[in-house]
């Protein structure tokens, strides 16, 4: 079993659209979550950290289910500058090793 | 503020030969942090330096592959000789040094190995 599973799509959405992704993680120790955005050929960029009790970025909104070692991403109202691969993050445990362990990712396509 | 830069951005050289990639952090940044995507595969951990020490480095995943960190600023990741699976992206990242913010990494473009 992988240390983080994603659904790696394509999720083909059209523009407008509520697109939600789903990750789980095995490591009950992990306690920073992330998510990950990386265009085609480019390096991975923080989008924005999940914390326990949820948190919201204009069109995007983070979820994290401890109990369920589950984390979510919704995006509303998708523009075409959506369109991305979105990893998602976690660290390797509790300790202070900066190791983060990434998900496959799941491509979103947002169309016109 | 200038990111992340790595050198060369791309790099094409034979098995058993060497290459020596170059990663420079975020100024003031303590952590860096060195990561490969091979192939269809995730983005995989290869060694964390905070200043110039080696946190943890067990995602290094040979004796082929040597990290340095002279004086805690930029850093260097040789492989030597190079392998056919040692081909693919090798990302750089770095991060403050305060606790809460060790694991908000910022990525660098990457190196392209192609070893043929």
């Amino acid at each position: 079993r992988k240390e983080v599973e994603q659904d790696p799509g394509p999720f083909n959405v059209p523009e407008g659209a509520t697109v939600a992704f789903n990750c789980t993680y095995s490591n009950s120790a992990s306690q920073s979550f992330f998510w990950y955005r990386q265009d085609c050929r480019k390096e991975p960029k923080l989008l924005m950290s999940v914390y326990s009790s949820g948190n919201e970025d204009g069109r995007f909104t983070a979820q994290l289910n401890r109990a369920s070692q589950y984390i979510s991403l919704l995006i509303r109202d998708s523009k075409l500058s959506d369109s991305a691969t979105y990893l998602c993050v976690v660290n390797a445990d509790s300790s202070n090793t900066g190791k983060l362990i990434f998900g496959q990712g799941t491509t979103l396509q947002v169309k016109p | 503020e200038a990111g992340v830069t790595q050198f060369p951005s791309h790099s094409v050289i034979e098995k058993g030969q060497t290459v020596t990639l170059r990663c420079d952090p975020i100024s003031g940044h303590d952590n860096l942090y060195w990561y490969r995507r091979v192939m269809g595969k995730e983005i995989k951990f290869l060694l964390h330096f905070v200043k110039e020490s080696k946190q943890d480095e067990s995602g290094m995943p040979n004796n082929r592959f040597l990290a340095e960190r002279t004086g805690g600023t930029y850093s260097t990741l040789k492989v030597q000789p190079a392998e056919l699976e040692d081909s693919g992206v090798y990302f750089c990242a770095s991060s403050q040094g305060l606790r809460r913010t060790v694991y908000e990494q910022y990525f660098g473009p990457g190196t392209r190995l192609t070893v043929t």
